[in-house]
């Protein structure tokens, strides 16, 4: 079975700053990896994904993420933030081909962008 | 237009009592999905219909009861509330391997 592991529960930053939240994974076979955004008292919205072919993955917001499969890991980061990119991330895997759609999630990073 | 709806978005009710979430998708996706997330902001999976079958049923207590009518509706009974189901209850679509679209979460307080 696939597992996420955010190693971080909350990461302060100012705004203008670089920040990276860090994700990483567990799985026997091939994965596809998802980083997720979840703003206050609202649903989850797709950032970005990891399918296959470049490791380097550009998404919404500015963001983006590198799949290092040596290194099972799938960082988010963002060259400098806003105060608007405060909410919750969540990275999450799924096993890639076959039947199985589920999405496994990790528990969550804390983003908070001070003034 | 909303790609998944969710209602209601809020639901307070008492210990004991039964009661439905619906979901509906108007996005095409053949997978649909009943999410928890709990005090603590963790996200687990309770259910998946593909198609209007069951392909996915976590360790959930079986006073839960999703149904599913046709491909783009995916509803959630719950039968004697307990205080722990209090939670925020996500319904998600997906068309594999895309990930997933979720609606914006029905928030559950059982007092």
């Amino acid at each position: 079975a696939q597992s996420v592991t955010q190693l971080d529960s909350q990461v302060p930053v100012f705004e203008e700053a670089p920040v990276e939240l860090r994700c990483n994974y567990s799985s026997s076979v091939s994965v596809y990896l998802f980083w997720y955004v979840q703003y206050p008292n609202q649903g989850l919205q797709l950032l970005l994904k990891y399918l296959s072919g470049s490791t380097l993955v550009k998404g919404i917001n500015g963001f983006e993420a590198e799949f290092n499969k040596s290194q099972t890991s799938f960082h988010l980061r963002k060259p400098s933030v806003h105060i608007s990119d405060t909410a919750e991330y969540f990275c999450a895997v799924s096993l890639s081909g076959g039947s199985n759609y589920k999405l496994t999630f990790g528990k969550g990073t804390l983003l908070t962008v001070n003034p | 237009d909303t790609a998944v709806s969710q209602t209601p978005k809020y639901l307070v009710t008492q210990m004991g009592n039964d009661k439905s979430i619906k979901c509906e998708q108007n996005l095409g996706h053949d997978t649909m999905y009943w999410y928890k997330q709990d005090s603590k902001k963790f996200l687990k999976i309770m259910f998946s219909y593909n198609n209007k079958e069951l392909i996915i049923n976590e360790t959930v207590p079986n006073r839960f009861s999703p149904k599913s009518p046709d491909k783009a509706h995916l509803n959630l009974h719950i039968n004697s509330l307990e205080l722990g189901d209090s939670a925020v209850y996500f319904c998600a679509s997906s068309r594999q391997p895309y990930g997933y679209t979720f609606g914006s979460g029905t928030r559950l307080t059982v007092v």
